[in-house]
Parts: C-alpha cells; sequence; structure tokens
C-alpha cells in the first residue's frame, strides 16, 4: 500500500527565513504528487502537483517542489517565508490506476513577525 | 469548477444517536469520493472511497459506514455513535487532476 511520511510535525521560522518540508512516499510506481495547505480556519487548497515532467514544480504564493525519484521525496520549498504562511502543509499522494489519495500527517508551520 | 457541498458544518450528537453526514458534488460527473477523519496531530486518515455508485472500500475498521446511493452523492453513516467518533470529518473528490474538498464537519460526541 502506498504511504506519505512527513516528518517535521512541527516547524516554527522567523519571517525570511528559508523553509524546506520534507516528504517522502512509498509506492514503486508512477505517482501524482500534491502539497495542500489549509490556513486556520480554511478548506484545504492547493498549492502545487506533480504529474510529470519537470521535477521542480512552482506553485501559488512562492512555494515550489521538488520530485526526486531516487529518493522517492517531493519536498516543499519557499526561500523567504511571511507570517501569513502560518498554515498546516499536507502532502498526498495518488498513484495512477489506484483510487485512494493518501495524505501524510501533516506539519504545522507557524511563522513569527 | 469542481465543488463539494457538505453539511452540516457542525453537530453536537449524544452517545448512541445516529449520524448521518452528507456531501454532494458539482462540476465533475464520475469522481472518486472520500470520507477523511482530521484529528490534530494526526493528518488526514482515510476512512472511506468510492469510485462510483454503490462501490464503497473501507480503509479502516470503524463503527462508520458509507454508501454512494448517486453518481454526485456520498454519505457517512452511524447506527450509534461513540465518544470516540468525535472528531473533525472532511469530504473529498478527485477527477482528472487534483482533489477538492468540502467545508468539513464538526462532530462532537457527547
Amino acid at each position: 500500500a502506498q504511504s506519505v511520511s512527513q516528518h517535521n510535525h512541527h516547524v516554527i521560522l522567523s519571517e525570511a527565513a528559508s523553509l524546506e518540508l520534507g516528504c517522502n512516499y512509498s509506492y514503486g510506481g508512477t505517482v501524482n504528487l500534491f502539497w495542500y495547505v489549509q490556513y486556520p480556519g480554511q478548506h484545504l487548497q492547493l498549492l502545487l502537483k506533480y504529474f510529470s515532467g519537470d521535477p521542480l514544480v512552482k506553485g501559488i504564493k512562492g512555494f515550489e517542489a521538488e520530485f526526486i525519484k531516487s529518493k522517492f521525496s517531493f519536498n516543499l520549498r519557499k526561500p523567504s517565508v511571511q507570517w501569513s504562511d502560518t498554515a498546516e502543509y499536507f502532502c498526498a499522494v495518488n498513484a495512477p490506476g489506484r483510487r485512494a489519495l493518501t495524505f501524510g500527517s501533516g506539519t504545522r508551520l507557524q511563522v513569527q513577525p | 469548477s469542481q465543488t463539494i457541498h457538505q453539511w452540516p458544518a457542525t453537530l453536537v450528537q449524544p452517545v448512541g444517536s445516529p449520524l448521518s453526514l452528507e456531501c454532494t458534488v458539482e462540476g465533475t460527473s464520475n469522481p472518486n469520493l472520500y470520507w477523511y477523519r482530521q484529528a490534530a496531530g494526526r493528518g488526514l486518515q482515510l476512512l472511506f472511497y468510492s469510485v462510483g455508485i454503490g462501490q464503497i472500500s473501507s480503509e479502516v475498521p470503524q463503527n462508520l459506514s458509507a454508501s454512494r446511493p448517486q453518481d454526485r452523492q456520498f454519505i457517512l453513516s452511524s447506527k450509534k455513535l461513540l465518544l470516540s467518533d468525535s472528531g473533525f470529518y472532511l469530504c473529498a473528490g478527485t477527477g482528472y487532476t487534483e482533489a477538492f474538498f468540502g467545508q468539513g464537519t464538526r462532530l462532537t460526541v457527547v
């Protein structure tokens, strides 16, 4: 079965610091990869996705993620975080032809002004 | 665009009472639909998913059940709620690309 691991459960950064959130998945075949964000009191929103092609994916709000197939990783990055980036971030995997969209346990990011 | 309507947003129910949470989908046909439970610090736990009418797969043994009577309708039910059923329940769907989500239901069993 596919699974997703997010090792950072709670990250605290100061504004302007750089961010990298880890995401590793276990599945041997082709995968679709996603990062979602949930701001306090709001719905989950898609940040970015990878289906195929360039492994460096640009998303909204200055976020990007790099798919490294050999490491089964899809880490989320942002060069300079803002207070408004305070939210919970979820990595998710969906293997084409399989039915379930599997989420990681989430990482709570707290950005201090 | 694809949207999910999920209701109610909050619900307080006594132990032993039945439960019915419903979500409906707009903007796509034949979606895969999911019920997740979100617990603080534990992310999104997949409870059920459905690939079509009447087709339900259960991921975790539960006091809950799910049904899909129509292509765009997905229902989460329980005959008798337990205290441990309290939580935040989220309906989601996947069409041809990324997933889309309902607003969620905060269930408190008292």
